[in-house]
């Protein structure tokens, strides 16, 4: 199993451009989930996902769009990127919905110049 | 909703001395507390974790407490290695949500 893959590793983008975070699960896991990680800040929740057709919004939602067409891929997509979204994302997945023991994938580094 | 503060933000220790991290968390019907570890440059990944209605649990070299009168719940780590030099990180789960709140970190750096 890969577990959880995480596309691209790094990724540069300017002010207002817009992109898909891609995210994928081989472990046929019902819950997945989008994180940031900025320094001092830990993990915040972006969006959440219990079932294909169901997401919900976490912490800090605004900016970013996901959608859950299958169990296996959860995208996260920044609408148009703004210097505050300068972040580490991670994608993490959960047997199930009580959210115990999540598997992250690898991560993603974005930088919006 | 549910707030998490973690303490404290760095610790430095001698190999083989103990570590301890703590965790204060908001909301009384929380009732799952995970600690993640998080290597330089790598992923988060599970490294024990304790449910409300159980007071302490141990794994080899590392224990949970978790005090739900006060709201709080502690990482101990004996004998620690250069090896367990990390990022650690607390979290609760809130009752009827489907998420986790995460503190802040701990960055814990143990000199052989």
């Amino acid at each position: 199993n890969a577990g959880v893959t995480q596309t691209p590793k790094f990724q540069v983008l300017k002010t207002g451009q817009s992109m898909t975070l891609q995210c994928a699960q081989d472990m046929n896991h019902e819950y997945m989930s989008w994180y940031r990680q900025d320094p001092g800040m830990g993990l915040r929740l972006i969006h959440y996902s219990v079932g294909a057709g169901i997401t919900d919004q976490g912490e800090v939602p605004n900016g970013y769009n996901v959608s859950r067409s299958t169990t296996e891929d959860f995208p996260l997509r920044l609408l148009s990127a703004a210097p505050s979204q300068t972040s580490v994302y991670f994608c993490a997945s959960s047997y199930g919905p009580g959210i115990e023991k999540l598997f992250f994938g690898s991560g993603t580094q974005l930088s919006v110049l | 909703g549910e707030n998490v503060e973690q303490h404290p933000s760095t610790l430095s220790v001698q190999e083989g001395d103990s570590a301890v991290i703590k965790c204060t968390y908001s909301d009384s019907a929380s009732n799952y507390f995970p600690w993640y570890k998080q290597e330089l440059g790598k992923r988060p990944q599970l490294i024990i974790d304790i449910r409300s209605n159980v007071g302490e649990k141990k794994d080899q070299r590392i224990a949970v407490t978790l005090n739900k009168t006060a709201k709080h719940f502690s990482l101990h780590i004996t004998e620690t290695q250069p090896e367990d030099s990390a990022v650690y990180f607390c979290a609760a789960r809130p009752t009827g949500f489907q998420k986790l709140v995460f503190g802040t970190g701990t960055r814990l750096l143990v000199s052989p």
